[in-house]
């Protein structure tokens, strides 16, 4: 079993809905998670940090933890074309090392 | 220039070939790593170094030989290359000891003929 796991998608959605990317993650242990966001031809750049406790809130983003089911998830309200990317959730490894999983790649159609 | 800087952005090589991927960071940062990204696969950590000094080595081939001269500096040297090394090899750098995560480049796309 992979570490952390996610849907590659594609997902597609229009302007103005609420996306949500979802991770599952096999270590009970995992104190906090990341997501980050990949634009086409870029590296991928950190979007947010969450302590595996609750949600996090920054603008129109959310991550949410769900540690009974070691679920984890990003909630994007207003999408917009510029979400359009691929975003990646990670889990900690030793040191400063981290398990990211596949990607999930979205469109935001205008 | 600020962050962290990937040279060349695509490289084409054919399997005799050999070539060296070149990245800096000016971050500060303590920790550099190679990552290679495939497609549908999820980012495959290569090297690690820190403090210059090599921590991991992921069962690499050894078609794969990097070099870290300073703790800004870090170079992949690549030899004798299958296409199926062809990715986007991606380098990162951290501080140890905070969890901030990684900054990326934004990687060389290296596709070998």
């Amino acid at each position: 079993q992979k570490e952390v796991e996610q849907d590659p998608g594609p997902l597609s959605v229009p302007e103005g809905a609420i996306v949500s990317l979802n991770c599952t993650y096999s270590n009970s242990a995992f104190q906090y998670f990341m997501w980050y966001r990949q634009y086409s031809r870029k590296g991928p750049e950190l979007l947010m940090y969450t302590y595996s406790s609750g949600n996090k809130e920054d603008g129109r983003f959310t991550a949410q933890v769900d540690k009974s089911s070691k679920y984890i998830s990003l909630f994007i309200r207003d999408s917009q074309p510029s979400d359009s990317a691929t975003y990646l959730c990670a889990g900690p490894n030793t040191g400063n090392q981290f398990y990211f999983g596949t990607g999930t790649s979205l469109t935001v159609i205008p | 220039e600020t962050g962290v800087t990937q040279t060349p952005r695509h490289l084409v090589m054919g399997m005799t070939n050999k070539k060296s991927l070149k990245c800096e960071q000016h971050l500060g940062h303590n920790a550099m790593y190679w990552y290679k990204q495939s497609a549908k696969k999820p980012l495959e950590l290569m090297f690690v170094y820190n403090f210059k000094e090599q921590t991991e080595n992921n069962s690499v081939p050894s078609r794969f030989s990097p070099e870290c001269p300073n703790s800004s500096h870090l170079f992949l040297h690549l030899h004798t290359l299958q296409p199926e090394d062809s990715a986007l090899y991606l380098c990162a750098s951290s501080q140890e000891g905070r969890n901030y995560g990684y900054t990326f480049g934004s990687g060389t796309r290296l596709t070998v003929v």
